[in-house]
């Protein structure tokens, strides 16, 4: 059965620092992965997604990503954090017959000034 | 393409209520799914639609829900006698076909059951 965990439920940076959030990953096949951002009450907002191809995926807002198989992760990285960036954020893994997908916990984003 | 929308964004009702809320997909997209989202966790997986065929339920989807897609246009997600248990936020999305990968999702409704 396909997994992930987001490893830390809150992470903390100051405004212009960096922003790392772990994903790892479980799938007997090859995983079509996402990172989705929820700001308070409200839906999820895709940010990016891997399918197939280059490995260094970037989405919007100036985050990127890189599936690693190797080390079954796909973490979410932006260079420097902005205010605006504090909300939730899900790692999700998609399931290939439907397409379903499997939700992390999540990691609260805190961006201090 | 006015996205996703949900209806009641809120909805409080005592125990033992039945409840209904409304999902309209992205026009013409075929695939809609409904999620569960409670306090502090990522969304669950209860259902989904392809067109108006319900093709995969959860085993979180007690009998108590049920869901519909008729004419594969808006859906519905009905809960009967409710508990507090089922307090969540119930999600719904939508994606264009199989293997778009990309789905959209809509504001929520957020469930309270006193």
């Amino acid at each position: 059965a396909q997994s992930v965990t987001q490893l830390g439920s809150h992470v903390s940076v100051s405004e212009g620092a960096l922003v790392l959030l772990r994903c790892n990953y479980s799938s007997s096949v090859p995983p079509y992965l996402f990172w989705y951002v929820q700001y308070p009450n409200q839906g999820l907002q895709l940010l990016l997604k891997y399918t197939t191809g280059a490995t260094l995926v970037k989405g919007i807002n100036g985050f990127e990503a890189e599936f690693k198989k190797s080390e079954t992760s796909f973490h979410l990285t932006k260079p420097s954090a902005h205010m605006s960036d504090a909300a939730e954020y899900f790692c999700a893994v998609s399931d290939r017959d439907t397409d379903k997908l499997i939700f992390g916990t999540g990691t609260r984003l805190q961006v201090f000034p | 393409d006015t996205g996703v929308s949900q209806n009641p964004r809120h909805k409080i009702t005592k125990r033992g209520q039945n409840v209904t809320f409304r999902c309209d997909p992205i026009s013409e997209h075929n695939r809609l799914y409904w999620y569960r989202q409670t306090l502090g966790q990522g969304p669950e997986f209860l259902t989904y639609f392809q067109n108006e065929a319900q093709l995969e339920k959860s085993r979180l989807l007690s009998d108590r829900f049920s869901a519909e897609r008729p004419k594969g246009s808006f859906s519905t997600l009905e809960i009967q006698r409710t508990e507090q248990g089922d307090s969540a936020m119930y999600l719904c999305a939508s994606s264009l076909e199989v293997g778009s990968y990309e789905q959209y999702f809509g504001p929520g409704t957020r469930l309270t059951v006193t």
